[in-house]
């Protein structure tokens, strides 16, 4: 099992679409959860950190299940701007604490 | 205050050259990550530093790759020998502590010919 695991997509989803995307991670001692955004053949940007509440940033909301060990990410009111590949970022507490990222879950979204 | 500053942005060898790829973390971060992306890939990690310690390079190829990060400049990454498997984007990420989040540089794309 990979250590961090995203859906690939591609989600395309028209503007104003609701889309969440889902994160597993198999560490249960981490404690550090984070999205990025990458857009197309640039670095990954920091989108949001994930904290155990869950929590919301405009149209983004994260959220935590250490149960099932996954984050999530929710994305309202879709903006064509939105388009991008979405990373999870998982902290490894018991490897130096280094982080380790998702394949990524590319979303077009359209007109 | 300055980002991540990667350097150069695009890399030309020929297969069997050196490629040297350098990373400035931003100000106050004693922390960096390298990480390789072939076009339509995730983020692949390669080694992890801080001052002038290899924290964890199990990503890296144990052959032709190098990384480090000295007391004073920026982190290196080299790369001996290049064959055109190694053409890729090569970004360098920098965080305050082990557990903060990374900030990303623009990355370097080595092309080798």
């Amino acid at each position: 099992r990979k250590e961090v695991e995203q859906d690939p997509g591609p989600f395309n989803v028209p503007e104003g679409a609701t889309v969440a995307f889902n994160c597993t991670y198999s560490n249960s001692a981490s404690q550090s959860f984070f999205w990025y955004r990458q857009d197309c053949r640039k670095e990954p940007k920091l989108l949001m950190s994930v904290y155990s509440s869950g929590n919301e940033d405009g149209r983004f909301t994260a959220q935590l299940n250490r149960a099932s060990q996954y984050i999530s990410l929710l994305i309202r009111d879709s903006k064509l701007s939105d388009s991008a590949t979405y990373l999870c970022a998982v902290n490894r507490p018991k490897n130096n604490n280094d982080m380790r990222f998702g394949a990524g879950t590319r979303l077009t979204v359209k007109p | 205050n300055a980002g991540v500053m990667q350097n150069p942005r695009h890399l030309v060898r020929r297969r069997g050259q050196e490629a040297r790829l350098r990373c400035s973390p931003m100000k106050g971060h004693s922390h960096v990550y390298w990480y390789r992306q072939l076009p339509e890939e995730g983020l692949k990690f390669m080694v992890y530093l801080q001052k002038e310690n290899i924290i964890d390079e199990s990503g890296m190829p144990k052959e032709r790759f190098s990384a480090e990060f000295p007391k004073e400049g920026p982190s290196i990454l080299r790369i001996q020998q290049v064959v055109r498997g190694d053409s890729a984007a090569y970004f360098c990420a920098s965080s305050e502590q082990g557990n903060s989040p990374l900030h990303f540089g623009n990355g370097t794309r080595l092309t080798v010919t």
